[in-house]
């Protein structure tokens, strides 16, 4: 069983669009995130959710709303997408929010937009 | 600020030999946590270790090990006897409190080329 998915594994679309990026964790964990890594790849967090809420939001454009239905689920859509958005996107868990914990992190989705 | 610095960009040795990737870091905490992840070419990011800022002791797993010096603010990673599946990027990683929650702060990583 995989315990962190995320779906798709590769997005291709056109400027302009809006897309959304899915991401289900079956490990039972408090606390989810959404991470960019760019061409060079560096890392960076975007948002984070602990029990549905968010707790961490980063200096991201408001073109991109997670959301989360339940702890288990937290997805990401991107509105107007932008040349600039392509990267590889990484959905992650862990237990909690406390920090000493390791991060589950899913595949990653591979965004070009063109 | 907090901060990681992986000053390798990346490192290719050749099947067998030992390779040391380097880590530092910076932080006013004095309760952090440090990990290490792999990243093969596959993509997917793999946890390897995690430490935290009062447990000094070095850890060895098999062919890695992993040397946390807090007089330096280090946190190296050694394969010894490398092999072909090593090949991948690294990535060190620091976790402190802010603003009453916890943030990875990521390295550059290392990419590791190990030649067959």
């Amino acid at each position: 069983d995989t315990a962190v998915s995320q779906t798709p594994k590769y997005l291709v679309t056109q400027m302009g669009n809006d897309k959304s990026i899915k991401c289900e964790q079956n490990l039972g964990h408090d606390t989810m995130y959404w991470y960019k890594q760019d061409s060079k790849k560096f890392l960076k967090i975007m948002f984070s959710y602990n029990n549905k809420e968010l707790i961490i939001n980063e200096t991201v454009p408001n073109r991109f709303s997670p959301k989360s239905p339940d702890k288990a689920h937290l997805n990401l859509h991107i509105n107007s997408l932008e040349l600039g958005d392509s990267a590889v996107y990484f959905c992650a868990s862990s237990p909690y929010s406390s920090g000493n914990t390791e991060a589950f992190f899913g595949q990653g989705t591979r965004l070009t937009v063109v | 600020a907090q901060k990681v610095t992986q000053a390798q960009t990346e490192i290719s040795v050749v099947e067998k030999e030992d390779v040391t990737l380097d880590c530092v870091y910076e932080t006013r905490d004095t309760t952090y946590y440090l990990f290490w992840y792999k990243q093969p070419p596959s993509g997917e990011l793999v946890f390897l270790i995690r430490r935290n800022s009062f447990d000094e002791q070095n850890e060895i797993s098999g062919r890695y090990s992993w040397n946390f010096q807090k007089s330096t603010s280090s946190f190296n990673f050694t394969i010894t006897a490398s092999q072909v599946v090593d090949s991948a990027v690294y990535f060190c990683a620091l976790s402190e409190e802010m603003d009453s929650n916890y943030q990875l702060i990521w390295g550059a990583g290392t990419k590791l080329i190990i030649k067959p």
